[in-house]
């Protein structure tokens, strides 16, 4: 069963601190993961997308990375702001297109003062 | 650039009466189209998708139909709304294997 689980479901750290963010998947055949931010009551905003021969891509704050391997990845937030409080979603594809989506739960993270 | 859009932001509707929301995309041509909702705490959920005009997908048997009557409209209607009904509801589009955009979602509260 094509799955994606993520961790920890919620996450509360003090602004300017980092922090990182887990993605497991059994989804097959991999085709690629992508990392989106959803702000309270919005749609999601991509943060990065990766292919199997990428292991490491930054947006700035933002750096995933990914082992196509273990099936896992990860976004790392440096130095944390109160904007980056919102939910991240993990989505993997499989091969084949349009909609061979699976998407995460989702990781709630509060950036407090 | 390709931009989507998608309203009504918000909307409060009583059991049993009908719901329409669309969804239009600008800047781009035959894009895959998708309606997602999303319960509170919950992941994203496939209802509908389309590859073109009048194609429509349904991922989940339910309370609600999709219509695709333009290349880049995409609106999804129910003929009663149930409670369970309830939610976020997100369009999104996108190319090939390439990343979904989504729109700004539609809080629907069926009362």
């Amino acid at each position: 069963k094509n799955q994606v689980e993520q961790s920890p479901q919620s996450l509360i750290i003090l602004e300017g601190k980092n922090c990182t963010l887990q993605c497991n998947y059994t989804v097959s055949p991999f085709s690629n993961l992508r990392w989106y931010k959803q702000d309270t009551g919005r749609g999601p905003v991509s943060l990065t997308i990766m292919t199997f021969s990428e292991n490491t891509k930054s947006n700035g704050r933002y750096t995933a990375t990914l082992d196509a391997d273990t099936k896992q990845s990860s976004l790392h937030i440096t130095a944390s702001q109160l904007s980056d409080s919102a939910s991240y979603i993990c989505v993997v594809s499989r091969t084949g297109g349009y909609q061979k989506v699976t998407f995460g739960t989702g990781t709630k993270l509060q950036v407090i003062p | 650039s390709q931009t989507i859009h998608q309203w009504p932001a918000t909307l409060v509707q009583p059991v049993g009466s009908p719901l329409s929301l669309e969804c239009t995309v600008e800047g781009t041509s035959n894009p895959n189209l998708y309606w997602y909702r999303q319960a509170a705490g919950r992941g994203l959920q496939l209802l509908f998708y389309s590859v073109g005009i009048g194609q429509i997908s349904s991922e989940v048997p339910q309370n609600l139909s999709a219509s695709r009557p333009q290349d880049r409209q995409f609106i999804l209607s129910s003929k009663k709304l149930l409670l369970s009904d309830s939610g976020f509801y997100l369009c999104a589009w996108n190319r090939g294997d390439y990343g979904y955009t989504f729109g700004s979602g539609t809080r629907l509260t069926v009362v």
